[in-house]
């Protein structure tokens, strides 16, 4: 199992661009998420969706769509970057049988600058 | 609401000796508890993690940490560092169902020869 991917690695953005950002996991999880580490604020979650088709704000929504049309993969989308949007974002996946709680498990990172 | 208070920003030990990174937490009701670390340019890994029971919990690479419900606390700890434990830890606390995790801002460690 690959577990949780992100792609791409890194990325440059100007002002004003866009962008998609894939996570994929293979371990037929049913919540996905999407956060943004900052130095100094720890990992602050942006949205998060508890199955396929459904999606969630969290706790920094704004500047940022996602969609969950499959359930492997959540996409997190920039529709025009700003500056403040330079972070690192972390996708994260966890089982979520019912009556149960499980670890999340996190992919690799997207270094994204916003120039 | 949740929250996580990391006091400690950053640790300097040596080689060889103790560890003991804070970790606070304010939940309403029985927090799920986690223990993170993150390597340099890496994803975060699961150290170890609290449901219930046993308040002692053992992780992976010579971890483990003290539930205290009265402290409202949640340490991590190791007898023996290895230069390899330089990372940076994360404390999160969650309900039950897990469906939301809150993080702590993270304390880095820095192991010294």
């Amino acid at each position: 199992n690959a577990g949780v991917t992100q792609t791409p690695k890194f990325r440059v953005l100007k002002t004003g661009q866009s962008m998609t950002l894939l996570c994929a996991q293979d371990m037929n999880h049913e919540y996905m998420y999407w956060y943004r580490q900052d130095p100094g604020m720890g990992l602050r979650l942006i949205h998060y969706s508890v199955g396929e088709g459904t999606t969630a704000k969290g706790e920094v929504p704004d500047g940022y769509n996602v969609s969950r049309l499959k359930k492997q993969n959540f996409l997190l989308g920039l529709e025009s970057a700003a500056p403040s949007q330079t972070s690192v974002y972390f996708c994260a996946s966890k089982s979520g049988t019912r009556g149960k709680t499980y670890e999340q498990y996190f992919g690799p990172g997207t270094r994204l600058t916003v120039t | 609401a949740q929250s996580v208070t990391q006091p400690d920003i950053h640790i300097t030990v040596s080689e060889g000796a103790s560890l003991e990174l804070r970790c606070n937490y304010s939940y309403g009701a029985t927090p799920y508890l986690f223990w993170y670390v993150q390597s340099p340019g890496q994803g975060l890994q699961l150290l170890l993690k609290y449901f219930s029971g046993d308040t002692l919990v053992q992780g992976i690479k010579g971890f483990e940490a003290e539930f205290k419900r009265s402290q409202s606390s949640f340490n991590l700890r190791k007898p023996s560092v290895h230069w390899s434990d330089a990372a940076e830890y994360f404390c999160a606390v969650g309900p039950f169902g897990n469906e939301k995790l809150t993080f702590g801002t993270g304390t880095r460690l820095t192991i010294i020869p």
